[in-house]
């Protein structure tokens, strides 16, 4: 039962460039959502997901596109890099979207040059 | 909105109390609380919800009222393992997700 699983674990970019980030849990959750980590801004939400096929926006979800093929994956794209998505990035998942605390990746850590 | 949680910093010895407190604007449904210590995720420590009563983990335990949309997490006699930041996640129950407060530091020195 490996969880949630990030990768890659550090990326570096240059603006313009796309890339995908990925993310994977075994533990059958039907919720799973992508958040930003910013200094001193806490965690802010980029899109989630309440079932396969089924995707939403966050409160900062520019720049970035969501699918959910599977139960099990949820991978975050960046369309074209920009220095202002220098962040970390966490998966979370969750059994239902209400009611249940959320299980962490481990974290994707960008940056964009 | 982003709840805020107050303070935003407190530096405690070993073996004494905190209290971390959580405001939100909005009416809420549930308050989650993780604690995340420095180049890790966070880790999921308790959820309260609306109608539900105070929870307990240990020595931590938290507490949530619904009328006045506040949540304080309490951390007795800590210890150094307590370290970290914590944040408070609340949800309005509808289709929005889970906003995060700014979060606490917590220093626990020996």
């Amino acid at each position: 039962n490996a969880g949630v699983t990030q990768t890659p674990k550090f990326q570096v970019l240059k603006t313009g460039q796309s890339m995908t980030l990925q993310c994977a849990q075994d533990m059958n959750h039907e919720y799973m959502s992508w958040y930003r980590q910013d200094p001193g801004m806490g965690l802010r939400l980029i899109h989630y997901s309440v079932g396969a096929g089924i995707t939403d926006q966050g409160e900062v979800p520019n720049g970035y596109n969501v699918s959910r093929s599977t139960t099990e994956d949820f991978p975050l794209r960046l369309l074209s890099a920009a220095p202002s998505q220098t962040s970390v990035y966490f998966c979370a998942s969750s059994y239902e979207r209400h009611n249940y605390g959320y299980t962490f990746g481990s974290g994707t850590r960008l940056t964009v040059v | 909105q982003q709840p805020v949680q107050s303070p935003q910093a407190v530096i405690l010895r070993e073996g004494e109390d905190a209290v971390i407190n959580c405001s939100s604007s909005k009416a809420l449904y549930s308050v989650h609380w993780y604690r995340q210590k420095h180049g890790e995720a966070p880790v999921f420590l308790m959820i309260l919800l609306k109608g539900g009563e105070q929870k307990g983990h240990e020595k931590i335990s938290a507490s949530f009222n619904e009328k006045k949309q506040q949540s304080s997490l309490y951390l007795t006699a800590s210890q150094l393992s307590y370290s970290g930041t914590y944040f408070c996640g609340t949800e309005g129950g509808g289709a929005d997700g889970l906003t995060f407060g700014k979060g606490t530091h917590l220093i626990i020195q020996p």
